[in-house]
């Protein structure tokens, strides 16, 4: 299996601050590697994929970028919607796999 | 508008079985595979299997092969995840996704959107 490793695993920023999170891999995944945000009580919603490809409809201050086994999400000007828990996931292989997760929350 | 809607929450007693459900709408669902997470209490996402509803082909983690029974019922557009004897470990809950799929030069990704709105499964005696 791949194994997924995000740092941090939370962190506490304010609004307006630039944030970012890294996902490492196990083995090079080129850039099959998909972001996700989940909201408290709330499914997950895919922000970004391919690395870097920003999904229809999330906001542009969220960006991606990487390739092999290193990859960062990058929130522009955190906002108040955007405080809840990120995930990395790649889908070079199954099974399928996510990052633990990294907890944005409010400082 | 694509939707999933899963079914409501459970309570059952370790030993006893399960079933719970997935139902698309607003696309055609035998073109998209359909995948089940699981999330443990104050847990991350875990990747359970995906099922192909145009011919039920089925593909498990192996954490969870022999453990649990993805299956679908295209006539009514409905996954399924079963448990034919829960433990308490199983108390979680459980999220139905779309499987997507697209090409980005000349690699073809994999995603899932949308999720189904979850299902909370409770296991206590």
């Amino acid at each position: 299996d791949i194994q997924m490793t995000q740092s941090p695993s939370s962190l506490s920023a304010s609004v307006g601050d630039r944030v970012t999170i890294t996902c490492r891999t196990s083995q090079s995944i080129s850039i099959y590697l998909n972001w996700y945000q989940q909201k408290p009580g709330k499914a997950p919603k895919v922000l970004i994929n391919a690395a870097s490809s920003l999904q229809s409809g999330a906001p542009s201050r969220f960006s991606g970028s990487g390739s092999g086994t290193d990859f960062t999400l990058t929130i522009s000007s955190l906002q108040p919607e955007d405080f809840a828990t990120y995930y990395c996931q790649q889908s070079y292989s199954t099974p399928w796999t996510f990052g633990q997760g990294t907890k944005v929350e409010i400082k | 508008e694509v939707q999933l809607e899963q079914s409501g929450a459970e309570v059952k007693k370790p030993g006893e079985s399960l079933r719970i459900s997935c139902k698309g709408s607003g696309y055609s669902f035998t073109n998209y595979w359909i995948t089940w997470v699981r999330q443990m209490p104050g847990k991350g996402l875990e990747w359970m299997g995906t099922i192909d509803p145009s011919d039920s082909y089925t593909n498990y983690s192996p954490s969870f092969q022999g453990h649990v029974t993805i299956s679908a019922d295209k006539s009514i557009s409905t996954a399924y995840l079963q448990w034919s004897s829960l433990k308490a470990s199983d108390t979680a809950i459980y999220y139905c996704a779309r499987r997507k799929h697209g090409w980005f030069g000349e690699v073809n990704i994999t995603w899932f959107d949308p999720w189904g709105q979850g299902t909370l499964v409770t296991v206590s005696s």
